[in-house]
Formats: structure tokens, sequence, C-alpha cells
């Protein structure tokens, strides 16, 4: 069975700093991972996706990723943080494999994002 | 841009009642799917649905659900007698035909089931 783990329920970031938000995954073979940010009474917006190839994945908003194959990490970075950014983060995978098609999801993450 | 929209944005119904919520997928997509997000918890898989027959579905997905898309656009997804666990945010996704396209999301209907 896959899975994902976000470890952090909510992460606190000044306007302007780095932010991070981590993400680790446990799937069969290998993996399609997925950020989809979600505003307040809004859908799921797709950010960024990794795939195959280069392990830094660039995304919207000036979102990107770093797919981490040893780890199993897939952690969210933007080098500057705007107000605008403060969200839920969700993290999601599926295996590359045939067949089982349905994202799973992480349990989110609250970013804050402080002026 | 095109997007996936979905009807009604909310929905209230008594226990016992059947509900069906639609949706409106993007024009080239050829999978679709139905999530479910329990306030404060996370996004869960319910089914996807290819070709006209379910594709994959969850554990949650029992027999009170259903899945169809009757007319070539519309998605739909029935519970036949709604119970109080089933309050929920339900989502419909869809996605072209590569395995590597990512799922694109609807807003959201809102169900309480009271």
């Amino acid at each position: 069975a896959q899975s994902v783990a976000q470890p952090e329920d909510q992460v606190n970031v000044a306007e302007g700093n780095p932010l991070t938000v981590k993400c680790t995954y446990s799937v069969s073979g290998n993996p399609y991972l997925f950020w989809y940010v979600q505003y307040p009474n809004r859908g799921l917006q797709f950010l960024l996706k990794y795939i195959t190839g280069d392990n830094l994945v660039k995304g919207s908003y000036g979102f990107e990723a770093e797919f981490n194959k040893s780890q199993t990490s897939f952690h969210l970075k933007k080098p500057s943080a705007l107000v605008s950014d403060s969200a839920l983060y969700f993290c999601a995978v599926r295996s590359s494999g045939g067949g089982a098609d349905g994202l799973t999801f992480g349990k989110g993450t609250h970013l804050i994002i402080q002026p | 841009e095109p997007e996936v929209t979905q009807t009604p944005s909310h929905q209230v119904t008594q226990m016992g009642q059947e509900v069906i919520l639609r949706c409106v997928p993007i024009s080239n997509h050829l999978y679709f799917y139905w999530y479910r997000q329990i306030l404060g918890q996370k996004v869960e898989f319910l089914v996807s649905f290819y070709n006209n027959e379910i594709s994959e579905k969850s554990e949650i997905f029992d027999d009170q659900f259903s899945v169809e898309r009757p007319d070539g656009s519309n998605f739909t997804l029935k519970i036949r007698s709604t119970k109080l666990e089933d309050s929920a945010m339900y989502f419909c996704a869809g996605r072209a035909a590569s395995l590597v396209n990512e799922q694109f999301f609807g807003p959201g209907t809102r169900l309480t089931v009271l």
C-alpha cells in the first residue's frame, strides 16, 4: 500500500524568507509525486509534479520541489515566501506502474506566511 | 483555461436520503475520479472511472456509492442512503490520457448529512 507523510501540521515563515514543506512517501516501484495547494473553501490546485528525470522540479508561483530517492522525500520549497502563499499544501503519490491510479494524499500542511 | 465544474456547491440532506453529486470534467480528459475530504482530514480516494467503467475503487466506496457518465459529459456520484459520516467535501477530478498527467480537481461539493 502506498502512503504519504507530511510531518508538520503547520509551518510558519516570515515573508521574504525561504520556505520548506516536508513530504516523505512509500510506494511500490517508482513514484509519481505531486504537490497541490488548497485555499480556503476552494478545490485542490496543481502546483508541480515529479515523473522522471531531473530531481529538482519547478512549478507554479515560484515553487519547486526536490525528489530524493534514497530518502523517499519530495520536499516543497520556495526561495522567498509571500503572504499570499499562505494556504494548505498537500503532497500526493501514485505508482508509475499501470493499474492503481488514485492518488494517495498526505494529511496536509498549513503554511502561514507572516508579514 | 478549461476547468472542472461541480454542482451543487453545497448539498444538505437528511440521513437515509439519496444524493447525486455532479461534475463536468474538462472535455479532453479520459480518466475521472471522485475523492472526499472529511472536515479537517486528508483527501481520500474513492473511485476512478475510465471507458465507462470503474477501474479502481477504495474500501470507502461500498455498495452505497455508484458512479456513471450518462451523457458523455456529466460524471456523477450517487450515494443511495446517506449516513452522518458521509458528510464531507467531495471532489471530482480528471486527467488526460497519459499516465504522467496530473489530475485536475473541481471546486468540490460540500455534503452535509443531518
